[in-house]
C-alpha cells in the first residue's frame, strides 16, 4: 500500500493563478483532511470530508474548494492564488471519525506563491 | 477557537525520559486526545490516542487526568532518532473542529 500521495511536492505560482493539490490514499478509507502548516503555526485545517459526496469546511476554508467525486481522492483547489497562501499543505485520511481514529498524512505539498 | 497549548521546545539526552504536556482547556465530551510526530519534510506520524487515565504502548504513555483539560505524552529512554516536533490533537467543544496544539520542538542530545 501507498498510503497518502500527494502531488505535486514542489510548486511555485504567480499571484492569481489557480491550481489544483492532489491526494490519493488506497487504504478505503471514509475520512479525508486537509491542513496547512505554517512556521510557529503548527497544522490548521482547511476542509474535511467524512466520505464520497460529503465535504464541510475547517478552520481556514477561504480561498480553497474542495470536493470528494471517490472514496480515494480529495483534491484541493485554489481558484486565485494569493501570496498569503504560500505554504506546506498535508493531506490525511483515516478509517473513521478524525477525533478517535489515526490519522496517516502525506508527506506534503510545498506551495510558494509569488 | 480555544487554544491547544504546549511547551514550544524541550531539551533531553538520551536515555532519559521526556513529558511533554498539552494544555486543552476546551476539549469536546466525547473525543481522544491524540499525539503525532513530526521530522522534518514529512507528514505528522501518529504515536498514541487515548480518551482518559493512562494509555501505554511500545513507543509511548500517555497521561489524562480525570477532568481532561491537559495530557502529558511521555517518551522513555528516548534517543536521538526522537528529535522531532511533538504535536497534540483534539476536538473544540464549541465548534466541533479538530485542533492541533502548537507543538514543541524536541531536541535530544549524545
Amino acid at each position: 500500500n501507498a498510503g497518502v500521495t500527494q502531488t505535486p511536492k514542489f510548486q511555485v505560482l504567480k499571484t492569481g493563478q489557480s491550481m489544483t493539490l492532489q491526494c490519493a490514499q488506497d487504504m478505503n478509507h471514509e475520512y479525508m483532511s486537509w491542513y496547512r502548516q505554517d512556521p510557529g503555526m503548527g497544522l490548521r485545517l482547511i476542509h474535511y470530508s467524512v466520505g464520497a459526496g460529503i465535504t464541510d469546511q475547517g478552520e481556514v476554508p477561504n480561498g480553497y474548494n474542495v470536493s470528494r467525486s471517490t472514496t480515494e481522492d480529495f483534491p484541493l483547489r485554489l481558484l486565485s492564488a494569493a501570496p498569503s497562501q504560500t505554504s506546506v499543505y498535508f493531506c490525511a485520511s483515516s478509517y473513521g471519525g478524525f477525533s478517535n481514529q489515526p490519522q496517516h498524512f502525506g508527506d506534503g505539498t510545498r506551495l510558494s506563491i509569488l | 477557537l480555544a487554544k491547544t497549548t504546549q511547551p514550544i521546545s524541550m531539551d533531553s539526552y538520551e536515555g532519559q525520559e521526556v513529558n511533554i504536556t498539552c494544555s486543552h482547556n476546551n476539549i469536546a465530551t466525547n473525543d481522544y486526545i491524540t499525539w503525532y510526530q513530526q521530522f522534518p519534510s514529512q507528514g505528522p506520524r501518529f504515536i498514541i490516542q487515548g480518551y482518559k487515565t493512562k494509555v501505554t504502548n511500545e513507543v509511548a504513555s500517555l497521561f489524562i487526568p480525570a477532568d481532561r483539560k491537559s495530557s502529558t505524552l511521555s517518551l522513555p529512554r528516548v534517543s536521538l532518532s526522537d528529535t522531532a516536533v511533538y504535536y497534540c490533537l483534539v476536538g473544540d467543544k464549541n465548534t466541533d473542529k479538530l485542533i492541533f496544539g502548537t507543538g514543541t520542538r524536541l531536541q535530544v542530545f549524545p
